[in-house]
């Protein structure tokens, strides 16, 4: 059972444009969300992230949006830039007294120059 | 700065053979996690640990235990391997209610 969907596995945006990576759970426990980005050969780093109290963040180019009512966040990348290129995963997990993450299964951006 | 440090990088391994992973945690960091990710699969926690004592499991097999030392770091012990243990694994330490910082993992391939 996948808690947390992440339907596109993957996704293409010219240079400049925004990118929209979606993500869907189903745990209503979830009350603190993730985005990490991971590049081949390397461990994922961590992007951004949002409290379930709040239904935007936003760092930089980077902003998260969360919908609780529909468990649906997303992250927009704007502009996009070639060195986005990566895997996104979205995480999530319950903060009552757990810290282990749940992924989704990750999108795979490229940012076409 | 100091990221998270994980050893070997790569591991070959026979059926049946035993692998031991290792991890370095971000110097101050008391809380160590593992991730197992098999290929186009997502990270699946393993098993956390804060303080030197387990705090979490996940689906990590019976196969395989895991400790925390005194200097923090953690190793991942699997015996009895199987074809299906090869995979990514990473491993993140965090300190309370903060985020993970990952390591760059270490890919087993077991032959």
């Amino acid at each position: 059972d996948q808690q947390v969907k992440q339907n596109s596995p993957s996704l293409s945006v010219q240079e400049g444009r925004i990118s929209i990576l979606n993500c869907d759970y189903t745990n209503s426990m979830f009350d603190y969300f993730l985005w990490y980005k991971k590049y081949p050969a390397e461990g994922p780093t961590f992007l951004i992230s949002i409290s379930s109290i709040k239904d935007k963040n936003e760092d930089g180019r980077f902003t998260v949006f969360l919908n609780k009512s529909a468990k649906h966040l997303s992250l927009h990348i704007v502009p996009s830039q070639p060195g986005d290129s990566a895997v996104y995963f979205c995480a999530a997990y319950s903060g009552a007294g757990s810290y282990q993450l749940t992924f989704g299964k990750g999108t795979k951006l490229s940012v076409i120059p | 700065a100091a990221g998270v440090i994980q050893s070997p990088r790569h591991l070959i391994k026979e059926k049946r053979e035993t692998a031991t992973l290792k991890c370095y945690p971000i110097p101050r960091h008391d809380t160590v996690y593992w991730y197992q990710q098999g290929p186009g699969q997502d990270p699946q926690f393993l098993i956390s640990f804060y303080e030197k004592m387990q705090s979490d499991k996940g689906s990590i097999p019976d196969r395989f235990s895991a400790q925390q030392f005194s200097d923090y770091h953690s190793e991942l012990n699997m015996s009895s391997l199987e074809l299906g243990d090869s995979a990514l694994y990473f491993c993140a330490s965090s300190i309370p209610n903060e985020k993970l910082f990952f390591g760059s993992g270490t890919q087993l391939s077991v032959l």
